[in-house]
């Protein structure tokens, strides 16, 4: 069963600092893996997708990596600003079993970014 | 487009009552899925569709939990009796369909569900 982990569970950082969120997965049959943000009280936003044949993806202050081999993603933000200030969520999509749609998600990293 | 839409936004019931939760997917989305989230669960696939059908309810906690997606537009999640222990954050995603490595899922903005 895929289990997906994300530490740290909260990051606190002043404004202008750049950070790495980490996230683990222990089956390594994965199809892709997402970023998502989480703003209090709303839905989900997709940020990055990575797929498996890929080893990172960009978008603007935001780059994201994978590493299958070793179960592993990096959500690397520059510069970070006090709107960055969210839930972020790492989740991945396998493909053993027959769930190749079934999206795994971790508990998420509340980042907080002070002015 | 204005994306997965979702009614009701906030629900408060007691226990006991029936629950209807609402799911519009985006237009051209093939798959609609419903997901559960929960401090102590994190976010939990609860049931997947494929061209309005459904292909894995494995993540339905009970009986007392059902979905129907009557059309390629409309997907309903019923709770029918609530209990407490359903308190959470229902969310409803939909995507493309077709090439799974490329499907990206779009989700909604949810519905809090509180039984009292």
């Amino acid at each position: 069963k895929q289990e997906v982990t994300q530490i740290p569970a909260a990051l606190s950082v002043p404004e202008g600092e750049n950070l790495v969120l980490n996230c683990s997965f222990t089956d390594s049959a994965i199809y892709n893996l997402q970023w998502f943000r989480q703003d209090p009280g709303k839905g989900l936003t997709s940020l990055l997708l990575i797929q498996s044949s890929q080893r990172e993806q960009t978008s603007g202050r935001l780059n994201a990596s994978l590493d299958k081999s070793s179960g592993r993603s990096t959500l690397y933000i520059a510069a970070s600003q006090p709107g960055d200030s969210a839930t972020y969520l790492c989740a991945v999509l396998g493909n053993s079993g027959g769930s190749n749609y079934k999206l795994t998600f971790g508990k998420g990293t509340l980042l907080t970014v002070n002015p | 487009d204005a994306g997965v839409i979702q009614s009701p936004r906030h629900e408060v019931t007691e226990m006991g009552q029936e629950v209807t939760l609402r799911c519009k997917p985006i237009s051209g989305h093939n798959s609609l899925f419903w997901y559960r989230q929960t401090m102590m669960r994190g976010l939990e696939l609860l049931i997947y569709f494929n061209n309005n059908v459904p292909i894995d309810d494995s993540g339905m906690p009970e009986d007392r939990f059902s979905a129907k997606m009557p059309n390629a537009s409309f997907s309903t999640l019923k709770i029918q009796p609530s209990e407490p222990r359903d308190s959470a954050v229902y969310f409803c995603a939909s995507s493309l369909g077709g090439t799974i490595s490329y499907n990206e899922q779009f989700f909604g903005p949810g519905t809090r569900l509180t039984v009292l």
